[in-house]
């Protein structure tokens, strides 16, 4: 069965630290597919990232970077000198193939408050 | 172009009484998902349409929901006999084919409380 564990519910930093949210997942497939979503107070989610299993490059877009290792089964995100307007719910979820198509499923997320 | 949208914003009922959510995707998105999400937890499926069928309904919790897509554009999520425990964020969410890869772009939901 698939599962998506964030063990740390709230982060607290000041601004221009740095700062590193874990993901780690459970599937029993070799084709599946992670994603980091953002969730700021208006509560709309926003697509961060998306990386399919067959890639493990890491990928940075200006100060959000991203870890992925298959062989833990983890794909960290990394804010770089974090900025107030980073405070918001971030949610890693894992997509694979289901009973009709592909079902996410996603982690219970982490609260990040960056203060300034 | 508009984005996911989900009427209404928020909805307060009463235990026992019927309600529908519907929601509206992005245009010519065929793959449409209803999530449910509870206070300081992560989006929960529900189910998964593809066109005008159900794809997976895995996700439904039991018999009193159900969710329709008839034209296969504009979805509507029915609940009947609420239960206080119903009381969450029900998001929607469309992609354009439902490919595992694919973005899902997410409506900003629908606050349900029941009372």
């Amino acid at each position: 069965a698939q599962k998506v564990t964030q063990a740390q519910t709230e982060i607290s930093v000041v601004e221009k630290e740095d700062v590193t949210l874990d993901c780690v997942y459970e599937t029993r497939d070799t084709t599946y597919y992670l994603f980091w979503y953002k969730q700021p107070p208006s509560g709309e989610l926003v697509f961060l990232i998306r990386r399919n299993s067959f890639d493990e490059q890491n990928e940075i877009s200006g100060r959000y970077s991203w870890n992925f290792q298959k062989s833990t089964s983890s794909f960290n995100f990394t804010i770089t000198a974090s900025q107030v307007v980073d405070s918001a719910v971030y949610f890693c979820a894992l997509s694979e193939a289901g009973t009709g198509g592909f079902k996410t499923i996603f982690g219970a997320g982490t609260r990040l408050f960056v203060k300034a | 172009g508009a984005g996911v949208s989900q009427t209404p914003s928020n909805k307060v009922t009463e235990k026992g009484k019927y309600v529908e959510l519907r929601c509206d995707p992005i245009s010519g998105h065929t793959a449409l998902y209803w999530y449910r999400q509870s206070l300081g937890q992560g989006p929960e499926f529900l189910i998964y349409f593809q066109g005008t069928g159900a794809a997976d309904d895995s996700g439904l919790p039991n018999d009193r929901f159900f969710a329709v897509r008839p034209e296969g554009s504009v979805s509507t999520l029915k609940i009947q006999r609420t239960e206080r425990g119903d009381s969450a964020v029900y998001l929607c969410a469309s992609s354009l084919t439902g490919r595992g890869w694919e973005t899902q772009y997410f409506g900003p939901g629908t606050r349900l409380l029941v009372l």
